[in-house]
């Protein structure tokens, strides 16, 4: 069946340092899967995304990584700034045009 | 990318009663989804609203509870019918950007209901 999951559900780092996130899919068959940031009180903003046909996906101080053997894919964010501060979502296609969610990681960013 | 309005931005409710929230598109789109995040949670697919069908319910949600309309390509209505406490929670459109034949997805700012 679609599932997705996501870890650690919190993330701490300093200021000017790396955070990474990731997540599992099930179905094989997934071809794209993006992220969103939602800051407090605010909708999710889709930030990156990347397709099946390619490993890597940069995008300024975020990156995204796709292991389609593994089943994996991950969200990195360089030198970290208080702004990266929100609750992080991973997602992945289910049937008929609809996107499942992962659990949701909530990233501090320390001063 | 599409504009998406939400109409009530919230809402407080008495247990008992229904409310209706609106979805509204500056282009025509295809696909039209609701949402329900309860605090501190991810998103949970409602339904797929369909236009000029029945909406497509996932499971453990169901049309008498959570019946939805889609009139045209531009507009969609979420009812919460028989509200409980249990039903505070933010409720978000989304709609699927065609332009690029993608799965992208784009929210609505959302309607956080709460019920007494």
């Amino acid at each position: 069946g679609e599932n997705v999951e996501q870890h650690p559900s919190t993330l701490s780092v300093q200021e000017g340092d790396s955070a990474v996130i990731k997540c599992t899919y099930s179905d094989s068959a997934s071809n794209y899967f993006p992220w969103y940031k939602q800051e407090l009180g605010k909708r999710p903003q889709l930030i990156i995304d990347i397709r099946s046909n390619v490993g890597e996906k940069k995008d300024q101080r975020i990156a995204v990584t796709l292991n389609k053997t593994a089943k994996h894919f991950s969200l990195h964010i360089t030198e970290t700034q208080p702004e990266d501060s929100a609750v992080y979502f991973c997602a992945a296609p289910g049937k008929a045009s609809k996107i499942i969610f992962g659990s949701g990681t909530r990233l501090s960013i320390r001063p | 990318s599409a504009v998406i309005s939400q109409k009530p931005s919230r809402d407080i409710c008495q247990r008992g009663t229904s409310l209706t929230i609106q979805c509204q598109v500056d282009s025509q789109v295809t696909m039209m989804f609701w949402y329900r995040q309860q605090p501190g949670q991810s998103l949970t697919l409602i339904a797929t609203a369909n236009q000029g069908s029945e909406a497509t319910y996932e499971s453990g949600f169901v049309i008498d509870k959570f019946p939805i309309s889609r009139p045209n390509l531009t507009f969609s209505t979420l009812t919460v019918s028989n509200m409980s406490p249990e039903d505070s929670s933010i409720y978000l459109c989304s709609v699927e950007d065609q332009s690029r034949n993608s799965y992208e997805q784009y929210f609505g700012p959302g309607t956080r209901l709460t019920v007494t």
